[in-house]
């Protein structure tokens, strides 16, 4: 398995409050994702990375905003959250754009 | 704007039997495309990704085949087991982001 951990693992929070949510790698890999998963529309890209301080959006960036600061580390970050945000969170990775994306295990976030 | 679909939704097999599981997309224009396995609960596990070049990849009792042309892609399964029993969504990348565009999934029950 890649090595991908994601923390926390599940979240509760509240309206309004702000979140962020840990994607680390041990695999030195040089792209990032961030997708949320959500019934009826599958995975989407919230943001992601090409390198350190290299990030960008992806289809669904709207109220989320992203840092990687180092290259095993890359941070998402709600910054008011609304319970449209409720969902499940996967971190991605991959050695180069056209290789092979290896997943987390997911961060589950419900916001009351 | 690439569309990926997944058919059949759901499909439910006795144990033993062997199946094919379909994936079709709208811009034959891909570098590779990914299948996963995504357990309950769980995140998403690559099974195989087979580059456009390529027509067929096998990985035991896996074989993935790819038809640019038609936009189509299979995965076949020989000998099913319970513990096959999952949903399998197959992606693409695209864009300048390589981001992955995911279907929608087959949930597969393989029946003792």
């Amino acid at each position: 398995d890649a090595g991908i951990t994601q923390s926390p693992r599940h979240k509760v929070t509240e309206t309004g409050t702000p979140v962020t949510l840990r994607c680390h790698q041990t695999e030195n890999h040089r792209y990032m994702y961030w997708y949320r998963q959500d019934p009826g529309h599958g995975l989407r890209l919230i943001h992601y990375s090409y390198g350190v301080k290299d990030t960008d959006k992806g289809e669904v960036s709207d109220g989320y905003s992203v840092s990687r600061s180092k290259t095993e580390d890359f941070l998402l970050t709600l910054e008011s959250a609304t319970s449209s945000q409720t969902s499940v969170y996967f971190c991605a990775i991959s050695l180069s754009g056209l290789y092979e994306q290896y997943f987390g295990p997911g961060t589950r976030l419900t916001v009351t | 704007k690439q569309e990926v679909t997944q058919i059949p939704a759901a499909l439910s097999v006795p144990e033993g039997e062997n199946l094919v599981l379909n994936c079709s997309f709208t811009d034959s224009a891909i570098y590779n495309l990914q299948w996963f396995r995504q357990d309950p609960g769980k995140g998403l596990t690559s099974l195989l990704l087979i580059q456009s070049s390529q027509r067929e990849q096998t990985s035991g009792r896996l074989n993935a085949s790819l038809d640019k042309s038609s936009g189509r892609s299979t995965l076949y399964i020989a000998a099913s087991q319970p513990g096959d029993s999952a949903t399998y969504l197959c992606a693409v990348p695209g864009g300048s982001n390589y981001k992955l565009t995911f279907g929608k999934g087959t949930l597969l029950t393989v029946n003792p």
